[in-house]
């Protein structure tokens, strides 16, 4: 089972908004309604943001939302804030009745 | 408050062979699958292993297939990863997560905080 594809590296500035993609293929992403986003701050646990391609756990800020489109999906972080700045992971469930991450995406804020 | 507390890390021969153990309280453990998630040192999150929550499914990352095996005792509130066969690339810090519901869909809503596993002569 191939990593799911996310970019390195994203950056944006306080306040802006941002994407990051993550792309798999339809035995994972495009296969089933069971995409997460989790964020991770160095050296601590992921945390939760997003299941279920856009659901958000409770006590997590509805400026992250997400979408998919066929094989991709998407989390968008909106009014950035330095404590966002950390790695994004996504993960799908597959086909195979596995679970697959993404490389991870290093968010920069400004 | 959901917690998880791994155990069982530590420095293993390649070719030897470990037990990871997580104690889970705050939560119905009987009623959650269970997963391990490992991290290499500076790398990414990868998905090691799921079990649903009556423990009679249980799924593995082709990585640790036929190598790994786990299990957990619910009227213990554990989860277990019996790891034989180590190699040089098993080196991680190995996550026990709690899944959203009682089948394994890999949706961890919470993390411990890791177990640190190096595989050296």
């Amino acid at each position: 089972q191939s990593a799911l594809t996310q970019p390195a590296s994203v950056s944006g500035s306080p306040g802006q908004s941002i994407t990051i993609s993550c792309t798999g293929t339809s035995s994972d992403i495009g296969a089933y309604n069971f995409v997460s986003w989790y964020q991770q701050h160095p050296g601590k646990a992921p945390k939760l943001m997003i299941y279920d391609v856009s659901n958000r756990p409770s006590g997590v800020s509805n400026r992250f939302s997400g979408s998919k489109s066929g094989d991709t999906a998407s989390l968008t972080i909106s009014g950035l804030q330095a404590d966002d700045e950390a790695d994004y992971y996504c993960s799908s469930y597959t086909t195979s009745s596995t679970e697959v991450f993404g490389g991870g995406t290093k968010l920069t804020v400004l | 408050e959901v917690q998880l507390l791994e155990s069982g890390g530590g420095l293993v021969q390649p070719g030897g062979s470990l037990r990871l153990s997580c104690a889970a309280s705050g939560f119905t453990f009987s009623s959650h699958a269970m997963n391990w998630v490992r991290q290499a040192p500076g790398k990414g999150l990868e998905w090691v292993s799921g079990i649903s929550a009556s423990g009679s499914s249980t799924y593995y990352a082709d990585s640790v297939k036929g190598r790994f095996t786990i299990s957990r005792d619910n009227s213990k509130n554990s989860l277990y990863l019996q790891m034989d066969g180590l190699r040089a690339e098993d080196t991680a810090l190995y996550y026990c997560a709690k899944d959203r519901t009682t089948y394994f869909y890999g949706r961890a809503d919470y993390w411990g905080q890791g177990t640190l596993l190096t595989v050296s002569s």
